[in-house]
């Protein structure tokens, strides 16, 4: 069974600029997550889908970040415009249901360097 | 709002070591939590999950346990070896998300 695929796995961009962030879930995970890890602390959810719909983005930065997972699978997430605090590791996560038993199975992650 | 510690932040430990990391949390009222491993620049690999109803789980060397009343949870890793270095985080599952401690860097030495 293929993993959770994210790409790029490595940006660096410059302040005020603006970058996207893709991932690919395992098939038939209805449930997708989006993680920002800075470095030295654990992972933060950023915004939970459940299919095409978003079911939590309280602590997403809506500002500046926006998020979409186009016909229930692949999604995208974008910040524009970036600031320096924004580097950091985002991982992408999935899971057969929104269900607490149900395990979530995380991506490889893309690595931003804003300078 | 749940809050996770993991204690010690790093530990350096010879080979062969039987060691254990600590994760403690301030809302017992938990789905489960999770031991994850995570290796410098790769996403995180599930080591072990414990149920709410369950006291521990073990998988190979490894050996979770949880006292959810107590808000603690241990991870025991048997006769360390240097492959065994990377971060441990440890995650427990409330009612609408996955909460993160900030993991202990394990480095164990030849």
């Amino acid at each position: 069974e293929a993993g959770v695929a994210q790409s790029p796995r490595y940006k660096i961009i410059e302040k005020r600029q603006s970058v996207a962030f893709w991932c690919n879930p395992i098939s038939g995970h209805a449930t997708l997550y989006w993680y920002q890890q800075i470095l030295g602390q654990g992972p933060k959810l950023l915004i939970q889908f459940q299919n095409n719909g978003v079911v939590d983005d309280s602590q997403l930065p809506k500002d500046r970040f926006s998020a979409e997972r186009l016909k229930g699978v692949d999604s995208t997430l974008k910040i524009q415009p970036a600031k320096l605090e924004d580097s950091a590791v985002y991982l992408c996560a999935s899971s057969q249901g929104l269900a607490e038993g149900y395990e979530q199975y995380f991506g490889p992650g893309t690595r931003l360097t804003v300078t | 709002k749940q809050e996770v510690t993991q204690i010690p932040a790093a530990l350096s430990v010879p080979e062969g070591e039987n060691l254990v990391l600590n994760c403690s949390f301030t809302d017992s009222a938990i789905y489960n939590l999770q031991w994850f491993r995570q290796d410098p620049g790769k996403g995180l690999t599930s080591l072990l999950l414990i149920q709410s109803s369950q006291r521990e789980q073990t998988s190979g060397r490894l050996n979770a346990s949880l006292d959810k009343s107590s808000g603690r949870s241990t991870l025991y890793i048997a006769a360390s070896q240097p492959g065994d270095s990377a971060t441990y985080l440890c995650a427990v599952r409330g009612a609408r998300q996955l909460t993160f401690g900030s993991g202990t860097q394990l480095t164990v030495l030849p």
